[in-house]
């Protein structure tokens, strides 16, 4: 079946500090993967994606690029700021099917 | 409206009793997902509807967890003889068949005394 590895939490750092969340994966097939976060006291908002091998998905400064050969799916952002504090979450889907999810990492950003 | 809406937002409930989540997916998005996040858990998925039906249940926990979807819109999940294990938030989400993206909703706080 279809499971995520996410990097344990929590993360913190300083702000402009340079941000990677590691994510990898085993699905059957060719899934689409995910990043979603959850602010303090908010919902599950999506916060990008990438639907093939090599895709590249990027949002408010975050990337992560679809890498089918280390089925890898790393979060980064350069400099990340204290509004970025939240939960990330790695997910996946084979179709339009149920997500998948990693178990989360908090993380924190100090001023 | 122009997101999911979930009711309520929090319910305390009594060990044994009934509860009933309900769930308003974005208008026009045919695929409704339950997903369940605990705190030992994560986020498991419960159930999944296309239209009214439910081609995918394999997340339900045990026969005391269902769900219906009416007018392909709606979906309500009821949980029966609540147990403290319980105890979550209760987050439904919906899609269109175009876009590869699940819309989530605020989520329901069920607390089982």
């Amino acid at each position: 079946g279809n499971s995520v590895t996410q990097m344990e939490g929590p993360v913190t750092l300083s702000e402009e500090a340079f941000l990677t969340i590691n994510c990898t994966y085993t699905a059957t097939g060719y899934p689409s993967l995910f990043w979603y976060v959850q602010y303090p006291g908010e919902g599950l908002q999506l916060l990008l994606k990438a639907t093939k091998a090599d895709d590249k998905g990027s949002n408010k400064g975050f990337e992560a690029t679809y890498r089918k050969e280390t089925t890898s799916f790393h979060l980064e952002k350069g400099s990340v700021q204290v509004s970025d504090s939240a939960v990330y979450f790695c997910a996946l889907s084979s179709g339009n099917e149920k997500l998948t999810f990693g178990t989360g990492t908090r993380l924190t950003i100090i001023p | 409206g122009a997101g999911v809406s979930q009711s309520p937002s929090n319910k305390v409930t009594e060990k044994g009793k009934d509860v009933e989540l309900r769930c308003d997916p974005i208008s026009g998005h045919t695929a409704l997902y339950w997903y369940r996040q605990s705190l030992g858990q994560g986020l498991e998925f419960l159930i999944y509807f296309q239209g009214n039906s439910a081609p995918d249940k394999s997340g339900l926990p045990s026969d005391r967890f269902s769900a219906e979807r009416t007018g392909g819109s709606v979906s309500t999940l009821t949980i029966q003889r609540t147990q403290q294990e319980d105890s979550a938030v209760y987050l439904c989400a919906s899609s269109s068949t175009k876009l590869n993206e699940q819309f989530f909703g605020p989520g329901t706080r069920l607390t089982v005394l």
